[in-house]
């Protein structure tokens, strides 16, 4: 059974650091596309970032050069590393594991909270 | 430039079905596109992908009571009989150089 569970959600202030973490289980992270994907409180969905299985990376225009996904074989877990935080950032984010193309989301995790706020 | 359109709300009665609808942006009728649920204060669920011939395949433990179908750029989702449990937010979803999600239309079961 495919699971993820996210971790590292918080309360953090402008312009802070933050590492998420996304521990996976009836897969292997390396061998699949993995992504992160964020919802502001009572809006809708929007992608962040996605991690190819060969490790190509690439982010969404607002997060570009701030956050960096990246993962640890070792310990089949997925990271998403978010500096230089913005109010704007705030929001649950979910991990993502995705079909073979990368081109949906077929598992989803149940989220982790970040609030930024001074 | 590749937008999905949803409508904000819809609503139906306990036991009957109700058909909602992603629309893709023009110029990109041929998109296949994916259905997600969220329930109230819960993590989103793949549904299923649904091509633009309405040939569609369904995530683990979805029900038959959901069902997919196409027609030029419209994608939809269909829930028959349907139950408390399906009043959710449901989100489409495409893929070009980015993903695309839709705005989410908010299912009320009457």
């Amino acid at each position: 059974e495919v699971q993820l569970v996210e971790t590292g959600g918080g309360l953090i202030q402008p312009g802070g650091s933050l590492r998420l973490s996304c521990a996976a289980s009836g897969f292997t992270v390396s061998s699949n596309y993995m992504s992160w994907v964020r919802q502001a409180p009572g809006k809708g969905l929007e992608w962040v970032s996605v991690i190819y299985s060969g490790g190509s990376t690439y982010y969404a225009d607002s997060v570009k050069g701030r956050f960096t996904i990246s993962r640890d074989n070792s310990k089949n877990t997925l990271y998403l590393q978010m500096n230089s935080l913005r109010a704007e950032d705030t929001a649950v984010y979910y991990c993502a594991k995705t079909d073979d193309y990368g081109d949906y989301v077929n598992y989803w995790g149940q989220g982790t909270l970040v609030t930024v706020s001074s | 430039q590749l937008v999905l359109t949803q409508s904000p709300s819809a609503s139906a009665s306990l036991g009957a079905s109700v058909k909602l609808t992603c629309t893709l942006s023009s110029g990109h009728s041929s998109y296949a596109i994916a259905w997600h649920q969220q329930q109230p204060e819960k993590g989103p669920r793949y549904l299923m992908k649904l091509n633009s011939d309405g040939s569609h395949s369904k995530g683990d433990g979805i029900p038959d009571r959901f069902s997919g179908s196409s027609s030029g750029a419209e994608r939809y989702l269909t829930i028959s009989s349907l139950q408390s449990e399906d009043e959710a937010d449901y989100y489409c979803q495409t893929w070009g150089t980015d993903w695309v999600f839709g705005g989410g239309t908010k299912l009320t079961v009457l």
